[in-house]
């Protein structure tokens, strides 16, 4: 479970919808999550997938998993400057979380 | 229900000193994991604690070690501090061991090493 992947800068204009990929390697992995991080905060749990579903809707947020590929996505509906921050994806592999570097979301009025 | 609580919040040592870092898990969690958050590295798993065992155990030297206790707080102590351990270590509970388990974290404890 080691070597996630994570596009570092997203950009976005508000009300827009915002994109943010990961790639992971544990074809194992029962869960994958997606964990956000304001300035000085700790990590805030966003939403998570099981790994046989292909899509979850949460409000604002959906989730898309491609399993072939190993891909993971977020996508949040009409972005909000309140959605600054840094978004993680993680995988749990022997009771541990693996995380990518995470992804800066910028969002400009 | 009260989430993850970490004390100290923010912590000031010098090279060579020790501290100690603790942690108050969600009501019922017996599970608790320790992660180190630097600019350069990243999010690293420490080590993971479950009925005051530790099960499992990061890429960390022997300075870094832990503890939990019957109640399920825990705590990490960092010896010989070094300028690198600068950074904030995060605490995580989840109700209990399983894969599925979701782990919530706290709001951290910012360390560092002057």
């Amino acid at each position: 479970g080691e070597d996630v992947e994570q596009s570092l800068f997203l950009s976005v204009r508000e009300g827009d919808s915002s994109v943010i990929n990961c790639t992971y390697t544990d074809s194992s992995s029962t869960y994958l999550y997606w964990y956000k991080q304001e300035p000085g905060a700790g990590l805030q749990l966003l939403t998570y997938i099981f790994s046989n579903m292909d899509m979850k809707q949460d409000q604002r947020l959906t989730v898309l998993l491609n399993k072939k590929d190993k891909h993971l996505s977020l996508r949040i509906a009409d972005t909000q400057t309140g959605d600054s921050a840094i978004y993680f994806c993680a995988e749990v592999g022997d009771y541990k979380l693996s995380f990518g570097a995470g992804t800066t979301v910028t969002v400009r009025a | 229900k009260a989430g993850v609580t970490q004390t100290p919040r923010y912590l000031i040592k010098t090279r060579g000193q020790q501290v100690t870092l603790s942690c108050s898990p969600i009501s019922g969690h017996r599970s608790v994991s320790w992660y180190q958050q630097t600019p350069g590295q990243g999010l690293q798993f420490l080590f993971e604690y479950f009925s005051e065992t530790q099960r499992n155990k990061g890429n960390f030297p022997g300075r870094f070690s832990g503890r939990q206790f019957s109640n399920s707080r825990s705590e990490m102590n960092v010896s010989t501090l070094e300028l690198g351990d600068s950074a904030l270590y995060l605490c995580a509970s989840s109700r209990q061991r399983k894969p599925t388990d979701t782990q919530y974290f706290g709001p951290g404890t910012r360390l560092t090493v002057l």
